[in-house]
């Protein structure tokens, strides 16, 4: 079975601080993929990233970055100097790739305050 | 270009009516899901198309709960007796084949009601 587990809930900062987010996950599979998404009070979920297992290398794009970590089964999500339109649920997810389901974790809600 | 579309956005109806909920993928996407999102939770998965036929089903969590597929596009998700607990927002993501094809891509969902 799959399970992904964010375990902060809340996260409140002031503008221009650095948030991170946690995220670990469990599966048998050797192959799987990995995933954040954000959901903005407006309810869509808009897709981030996806990474690979085979693939441990970071990810920065723009504010965001990622660290892949398979030794801890880790997969955690930095964003620097955030602003108030990254006030959002985050939420991490895993699939592997037999028909690529997402197990979701329970989301990690973001509020960044001017 | 477009991407996946759900209708209705709200629906409210009342216990033990049944509901249809629509989903329209991308053009192309041949692989579509239906998730279940309760408040505060993350998204739970539901049911799985691969073209006309549901691949995988294990998600739904009674016979009350159906889903259809017929051409292999546009999904409707079926629920019958509806039930106050059946109450959440009810997702539709779509997924093509080849390359990236490990991502799935969201529709707005449709939030349900059931007083």
């Amino acid at each position: 079975a799959q399970k992904v587990t964010q375990a902060q809930t809340e996260i409140s900062v002031v503008e221009k601080e650095d948030v991170t987010l946690d995220c670990v996950y469990e599966t048998r599979d050797t192959t799987y993929y990995l995933f954040w998404y954000k959901q903005p009070p407006s309810g869509e979920l808009v897709f981030l990233i996806r990474r690979n297992s085979f693939d441990e290398q970071n990810e920065i794009s723009g504010r965001y970055s990622w660290n892949f970590q398979k030794s801890t089964s880790s997969f955690n999500f930095t964003i620097t100097a955030s602003q108030v339109v990254d006030s959002a649920v985050y939420f991490c997810a895993l699939s592997d790739r037999s028909d690529y389901k997402l197990s979701f974790g329970a989301g990690t809600t973001v509020t960044v305050r001017a | 270009g477009a991407g996946v579309s759900q209708t209705p956005s709200n629906k409210v109806t009342e216990k033990g009516k049944y509901v249809e909920l629509r989903c329209d993928p991308i053009s192309g996407h041949t692989a579509l899901y239906w998730y279940r999102q309760s408040l505060g939770q993350g998204p739970e998965f539901l049911i799985y198309f691969q073209g006309t036929g549901a691949a995988d089903d294990s998600g739904l969590p009674n016979d009350r709960f159906f889903a259809v597929r017929p051409e292999g596009s546009v999904s409707t998700l079926k629920i019958q007796r509806t039930e106050r607990g059946d109450s959440a927002v009810y997702l539709c993501a779509s997924r093509r084949r080849g390359t990236l094809q490990e991502t799935q891509y969201f529709g707005p969902g449709t939030r349900l009601l059931v007083l």
